[in-house]
């Protein structure tokens, strides 16, 4: 099994809503990342676990919440979310720890829309 | 701050000509450099990679880049493009910014291949 899984592929939400995003993957990959992208724009990096421990937090709002309950899942839970947040939300993985030469497996992505 | 550029938003080639997309970088120290492609709502795949060693790279699908270090350079070619090839590529470099490894991608380019 070489894939990244991320459910819902679609979501709708209004302002005041609370919903989750889910990534799984079986590859026994121990570094997972959120990533976010805009239309015709590239991935930006959100948050990375390593060995399920969060590592890096490019800053994120608050309104965005991270959480890796194991080594095969990651949720991103969100809560009172803006329109400007609308984008398809990517899941990644990668082998070992944050190291420099591995190549990353993203999900499909799900496409979040804020209303 | 390490950085990709793409100079082109988008190529256009015939099929059966050979293809190139253009990516220049900037990292401290040694580049680790890769090429990604995301078809239309998925994720983005790995196509290949350079750490060290030989400065021509033979990935997946018959692409190929070709890493020059003194023009900070990392263009991805193919001999044959595919109509299929059309897609969103992305180049990446690793390093470390902000005090921990990133990943940090190019705006994108998109490769139309025309029948």
């Amino acid at each position: 099994d070489t894939e990244v899984t991320q459910t819902p592929k679609h979501l709708v939400m209004g302002m005041t809503n609370k919903k989750s995003l889910k990534c799984e993957q079986h590859m026994g990959h121990r570094a997972m990342y959120w990533y976010k992208q805009k239309a015709k724009k590239p991935p930006e990096l959100m948050f990375v676990y390593s060995y399920e421990k969060l590592s890096i937090n490019e800053s994120v709002p608050s309104r965005f919440s991270p959480e890796c309950p194991n080594s095969s899942l990651l949720n991103l839970h969100l809560h009172a979310l803006q329109p400007e947040d609308s984008a398809l939300y990517l899941c990644a993985s990668s082998q070992g720890r944050v190291a420099t030469n591995e190549k990353l497996f993203f999900g499909s992505g799900t496409q979040l829309s804020v209303l | 701050a390490q950085s990709v550029a793409q100079p082109e938003d988008q190529v256009n080639v015939a099929e059966g000509n050979p293809l190139t997309v253009k990516c220049t970088y900037s990292v401290s120290g040694n580049p680790y450099l890769f090429w990604y492609v995301q078809y239309p709502n998925r994720g983005l795949q790995f196509l290949l990679k350079y750490i060290t060693g030989d400065n021509l790279v033979k990935g997946s699908y018959g692409f190929e880049a070709e890493f020059n270090k003194s023009q900070t350079s990392f263009h991805l070619k193919k001999p044959s493009a595919l109509v299929s090839d059309s897609a969103l590529y992305f180049c990446a470099v690793r390093g470390v910014s902000g005090g921990y490894q990133k990943v940090t991608f190019g705006t994108g380019t998109k490769l139309q291949v025309i029948p």
